[in-house]
């Protein structure tokens, strides 16, 4: 079965660490999405992709990056952790074609910044 | 921008009882429209969706219908069970960019 799957699942990391959060589809879906899940604001968006080598900032951005070098892979950076990135963490992917927006969610990766 | 508005949680009921989650929605042009659910731990998964206006979505015993006169899309429950504790999020597409927005997700907890 198609999946979509992240890693880690748990983190613990120190203020001003580099932290990578690995995703990966294998739905072959065009369209990936990170979000972060914090309380009493819902999911935000904060990088997507349409394609390989296609990179967009969403809404929540500054202090993450992301790069998309083939299909089934998004991973998402925090280049110097801040505790306000303390969260937790959702990538997502949808197709494109004849799209009406459905997401197919992982599981989540939280993370801690202390 | 788009957004969606659903009703603070959370939400407790005994079971057996109905179920209502207001939802409302501002967009442009003509949204998709979803309700998502979130057991604990785990990820988002869809649990029914809209296309058009006046289109039901329907699934597990809950429904959902594209109001788009009052840019609603409340989610109902005739008999709630223990085990539809969880968070409902709302949401909407954008067909044209294909990024979903969600709301901020109301929990429901259902009592024996």
């Amino acid at each position: 079965d198609a999946e979509i799957t992240q890693s880690p699942r748990h983190k613990i990391t120190e203020t001003g660490r580099q932290v990578t959060l690995a995703c990966h589809q294998t739905w072959n879906h065009n369209n990936m999405f990170w979000y972060r899940q914090d309380l009493g604001h819902g999911l935000r968006l904060i990088h997507y992709s349409y394609g390989v080598q296609d990179t967009n900032k969403g809404e929540v951005s500054d202090g993450y990056s992301v790069s998309r070098s083939n299909t089934e892979d998004l991973p998402l950076t925090l280049e110097s952790a801040a505790s306000s990135q303390t969260s937790v963490y959702f990538c997502a992917s949808s197709e494109s074609a004849g799209n009406t927006g459905e997401l197919f969610f992982g599981e989540g990766s939280r993370l801690t910044v202390l | 921008g788009n957004s969606v508005t659903q009703m603070e949680g959370p939400v407790t009921l005994s079971e057996e009882a109905f179920l209502t989650i207001n939802c409302t929605y501002t967009a442009t042009g003509y949204p998709s429209l979803f309700w998502y659910v979130q057991y604990p731990g785990e990820g988002l998964q869809l649990l029914l969706k809209a296309t058009k206006a006046d289109d039901k979505g329907s699934n597990k015993g809950f429904e959902a219908t594209y109001r788009k006169e009052t840019t609603s899309f409340h989610l109902e429950k005739g008999s709630v069970q223990v085990s539809d504790s969880a968070v409902y999020f709302c949401a909407l597409s954008d067909g044209g960019y294909q990024k979903v927005t969600f709301g901020t997700g109301t929990k429901l907890q259902v009592i024996p």
